[in-house]
């Protein structure tokens, strides 16, 4: 079955360095990943997807087949990315029906 | 993308009554999908819900606690019935973000603004 695993639920730093949110992945075929953002009392929203190689806001993703990954990164943070990030898959096993997995969320924090 | 409309935002409710919530969306949508989520945690599935066939409930979930309908390809709604204190949570509603494609998923999802439920 497939999976995300998000291992840090927490992520804090101070403004101006770089982030990292981890993401690892567990899926038999070609993956497709994105990652959601919900800032605070808003809904929760697309922020980038793996297909398009594309950077919102400073942030960049890479798949990493390799090592099964798809780490959210930013050079520099801002006090306004502090969010819940999710990574997600955006459908079911191979074959099967078309059921979004998300992982379980990293908090962002950061510090003035 | 799309645009999904949910109501209520919020609601306090007492045990035992049930609460019906409603997403609408802006375009057709081939499937919609409702989650629940504790605050600042993570997604959990509820059921995949399907015009013109029974909802698909995930594991844990039941129809007769959560029954949902699916009139048509921009409607949707989630009862939560019998209703408890454990029921007190965020509920959203969730829609692929309709696109000229038969890979709409790979454009992502919408999401609906969620409903903050209480129960007393």
């Amino acid at each position: 079955a497939q999976r995300v695993t998000q291992p840090e639920k927490l992520l804090s730093v101070f403004k101006g360095a770089p982030v990292e949110l981890k993401c690892n992945y567990s899926y038999s075929g070609s993956p497709e990943l994105f990652w959601y953002v919900q800032y605070s009392r808003q809904r929760l929203q697309l922020l980038l997807r793996h297909i398009s190689r594309e950077s919102i806001k400073g942030f960049t993703a890479d798949l990493n087949k390799g090592e099964t990954s798809f780490h959210l990164k930013k050079p520099f943070a801002q006090e306004e990315d502090s969010a819940m990030y999710y990574c997600a898959l955006p459908w079911g096993p191979s074959g099967g029906s078309y059921i979004p997995t998300f992982g379980r969320g990293t908090s962002l924090i950061v510090h003035p | 993308s799309a645009v999904i409309s949910q109501k209520p935002s919020r609601d306090i409710c007492q045990r035992g009554t049930s609460l019906t919530i409603q997403c609408q969306v802006d375009s057709q949508v081939t499937m919609m999908f409702w989650y629940r989520q504790q605050p600042g945690q993570s997604l959990t599935l509820i059921a995949t819900a399907n015009q013109g066939s029974e909802a698909t409930y995930e594991s844990g979930f039941v129809i007769d606690k959560f029954p949902i309908s699916r009139p048509n390809l921009t409607f949707s709604t989630l009862t939560v019935s019998n209703m408890s204190p454990e029921d007190s949570s965020i509920y959203l509603c969730s829609a692929p973000n309709p696109q000229d494609s038969i890979l709409d998923l790979l454009y992502g999802y919408t999401f609906g603004s969620g409903t903050r439920l209480t129960v007393v």
